[in-house]
């Protein structure tokens, strides 16, 4: 079966702009979350969505907006784009939430923003 | 704030090398599991350790998770090509997961 999608894989942005980030998890997967990877802080949990819900936050600033469909299908969104938020986004997805649900994750949204 | 260390940052080896990449922390994790990363691709779950003092193996990977939950190590024997990438640790606590800074390994063939 297909696995995680995310689109576009890659996005130039300025400052002061918004973005939105698109994830289709694996078909039947309907728990999804989102991570930021950079090379200095490495991998950090944002958002995770259940049944079109924020089920758990990490520790962002309000500027990252997320939200989940009714297919499973999620978006994040960030606003007012900074140059620290130039990073890789990746998305995972799961059966159901939980840490003994396998978590896969796609290929990420590669975000420069000059 | 990062809860999980890993060391060494970055480890180049020729093949056929013995490693091994630890993943350290002060906070206790209800389960701990690794990954493997390539580059344009993300993470893929290699293995989840749940109870403390548990050794998993998967082929020449040996995992263990330490007593006291709080630490863990992957050993790699007769390192291949294939194995290079970047190797992530991630505990879990508290419905979510914390990732480490990660281990870049490269093994020159």
């Amino acid at each position: 079966k297909a696995g995680v999608t995310q689109t576009p894989r890659y996005l130039i942005k300025t400052r002061g702009q918004q973005v939105t980030l698109s994830c289709s998890p694996i078909s039947g997967h309907r728990s999804v979350s989102w991570y930021q990877q950079t090379p200095g802080q490495g991998l950090q949990f944002l958002f995770e969505y259940f049944s079109e819900t924020q089920r758990n936050k990490g520790n962002f600033p309000g500027r990252f907006s997320g939200r989940q469909f009714s297919n499973s299908r999620s978006e994040m969104n960030v606003s007012t784009l900074e140059l620290g938020d130039s990073a890789l986004y990746l998305c995972a997805s799961s059966l159901v939430p939980g840490e003994w649900n396998e978590q896969f994750f796609g290929p990420g949204t590669r975000l420069t923003v000059l | 704030t990062q809860l999980l260390e890993q060391s060494p940052q970055f480890l180049s080896i020729q093949e056929g090398e013995n490693l091994t990449v630890y993943c350290n922390s002060s906070s206790v994790f209800s389960s701990l599991q690794w990954y493997r990363q390539e580059p344009g691709e993300g993470p893929v779950l290699l293995v989840t350790v749940v109870t403390g003092g548990e050794v998993k193996k998967l082929k020449r990977l040996t995992f263990q998770f330490g007593d006291a939950r709080k630490d863990s190590s992957l050993h790699i024997t007769a390192a291949q090509p294939g194995d290079t990438g970047l190797y992530l640790c991630a505990g879990a606590t508290g419905n979510q997961f914390y990732f480490g800074t990660g281990t870049s390994l490269t093994v020159i063939p």
